[in-house]
């Protein structure tokens, strides 16, 4: 099992509300990722980063945003849920800065029903 | 899909059978990566193999690459009901530096 964590593993919320999906790793990568999953489809990436203070968008657009103030932090947050955003949220990362696409180490997701 | 494909979709085989799952791609490539995920879990990295490389083994799996007709195919040997689960190939693009996923096989093995 890889060191990285997601919390809170459910959630249901109404519409409007905002929401803050938390990972955190303890393996000291630099590279971090967002993925978005619906059931028995294929990962989208929504947004990913390379270090500290650096966030890009992923393929698949996202009204949700990221930050990375900690090597080990990597929250996603969701100004105002919609039913939309019913989905599957993974979080992932992996260990070198740059280069070649090399293993990602998955948290165990967070499952999103917005009613 | 311009994500390429994965086929079958779905593969339901008895304990002790070999299970063969296959992936195309459209775009050049770093390496490509297999992983499998347990329902409502996260993804398990399971083997890579690099542009350069042709086949590959970890204990039952064998993947194979053929970067001239741009496939790969993953092989479970004696499969087991724990081998459940879906399978997903990423392809490491030397284009935009990012994994791209397929949409998965799911595998059910029948005890």
């Amino acid at each position: 099992e890889a060191d990285i964590y997601q919390t809170p593993r459910y959630l249901v919320i109404g519409t409007g509300k905002k929401i803050t999906l938390e990972c955190s790793q303890t393996m000291g990568h630099d590279k971090m990722y967002w993925y978005q999953q619906d059931p028995g489809m294929e990962l989208h990436l929504i947004h990913y980063s390379y270090g500290v203070n650096s966030t890009e968008k992923g393929d698949l657009s996202s009204e949700s945003t990221v930050s990375r103030i900690r090597t080990e932090h990597f929250p996603l947050t969701l100004e105002s849920a919609r039913p939309s955003h019913t989905s599957q949220y993974l979080c992932a990362s992996s260990e070198y800065p740059t280069g070649t696409q090399e293993t990602q180490y998955f948290g165990p997701g967070t499952r999103l029903l917005v009613l | 899909s311009q994500q390429g494909e994965e086929d079958p979709q779905a593969l339901s085989i008895q304990e002790g059978e070999n299970a063969t799952m296959n992936c195309s791609y459209k775009t050049s490539i770093n390496n490509l990566q297999w992983y499998r995920q347990n329902s409502g879990r996260g993804l398990v990295h399971l083997i890579l193999i690099r542009s350069n490389e042709r086949e590959k083994h970890s204990g039952r799996l064998r993947v194979t690459l053929d970067t001239s007709k741009k496939s790969s195919s993953l092989l479970i040997t004696a499969s087991r009901a724990a081998d459940t689960a879906s399978y997903f190939c990423a392809r490491g693009s030397s284009n935009t530096g990012k994994l791209i996923f397929g949409q998965g096989t799911t595998l059910q093995v029948k005890p």
